[in-house]
C-alpha cells in the first residue's frame, strides 16, 4: 500500500525553537511538496521539490526553509518558531510527466507558544 | 503563475439535490491538470475527480462530475442526489505538466453542509 508519511502527527514548540517536519514517501516519486492549511485560506504552497537537491519556493516561503537529501524524503524546516506559523501542515508526493494521483500524508499540527 | 480561485466560501444544500461548487483558474502552461478534493473533519485529503486540459470529454466518476470549460476557465464540480457524507470542505486543485513546471496549486476551498 503506497505511502506519504509525517513523522509527527502533533507537536507544541517554543518560540524561536528549530523544528523539523519530516515527510517520506514509499513511491519513488520525483515531486514533492509542502503545504500550511489555515481555515479561510486554504492550502498554501510553501515550497516544492522535484528532484533531490531541487528545490522551488512556492506561495509563502518566508520562515521556512527545506531538504531533499534523499529521493524519499523532503523535510520541512523552521529555523526560529513563531506564533504565526501555527498551523496544519500537510506533505504531498506525486510523480510527473501525466500522473494524475496525488498522495497526502496525515497532516502535522504545529502549536508555537 | 497558477491561481485557483474558489468563490463560495460556504455553501448549504438539501439533501437529494444537486450541488455545484465554483473553480475557476488562471494559468500560462498549454498543459496542467484540475482536481477535486474532498476533506472531511478527519482533515485526510480524498481524491474525487481528475481533468486534464486536452482531454475533449467532461470527466465522471460516479455521482461527482467536472464540467471543464476550457475558454472561460472554469472547472466546476457537480455531485448528483447530494448525501449527508458529503458535507465536508472541497478544494479544487490545478497542477503544470510541464518538467520543473509541476507547481500545485490549491484554491481556498468550499465549507458544503448537506441538510436532512
Amino acid at each position: 500500500d503506497v505511502k506519504v508519511t509525517q513523522s509527527s502527527r502533533y507537536l507544541v514548540k517554543r518560540t524561536g525553537e528549530k523544528v523539523f517536519l519530516e515527510c517520506v514517501q514509499d513511491m519513488d516519486h520525483e515531486n514533492m511538496f509542502w503545504y500550511r492549511q489555515d481555515p479561510g485560506l486554504g492550502l498554501r504552497l510553501i515550497y516544492f521539490s522535484y528532484d533531490v537537491k531541487m528545490k522551488e519556493k512556492g506561495d509563502i516561503p518566508e520562515g521556512y526553509s527545506v531538504s531533499r537529501e534523499k529521493k524519499e524524503r523532503f523535510s520541512l524546516i523552521l529555523e526560529s518558531a513563531s506564533t504565526n506559523q501555527t498551523s496544519m501542515y500537510l506533505c504531498a508526493s506525486t510523480s510527473p510527466p501525466s500522473g494524475n494521483t496525488i498522495y497526502f500524508g496525515e497532516g502535522s499540527w504545529l502549536t508555537v507558544v | 503563475a497558477q491561481k485557483i480561485t474558489q468563490t463560495q466560501p460556504g455553501m448549504f444544500v438539501q439533501e437529494k439535490e444537486a450541488v455545484t461548487l465554483d473553480c475557476t483558474y488562471d494559468t500560462s502552461d498549454q498543459s496542467y491538470g484540475l482536481f477535486w478534493y474532498k476533506q472531511p473533519s478527519s482533515g485526510e485529503m480524498i481524491f474525487l475527480i481528475y481533468q486534464g486540459s486536452y482531454d475533449e470529454q467532461n470527466a465522471t466518476e460516479g455521482r461527482y462530475s467536472l464540467n471543464f470549460q476550457k475558454a472561460r476557465k472554469s472547472a466546476n464540480l457537480v455531485i448528483s442526489a447530494s448525501q449527508l457524507g458529503d458535507s465536508a470542505m472541497y478544494f479544487c486543485a490545478m497542477r503544470g505538466m510541464d518538467f520543473g513546471n509541476e507547481k500545485l496549486t490549491f484554491g481556498t476551498g468550499t465549507r458544503l453542509t448537506i441538510i436532512p
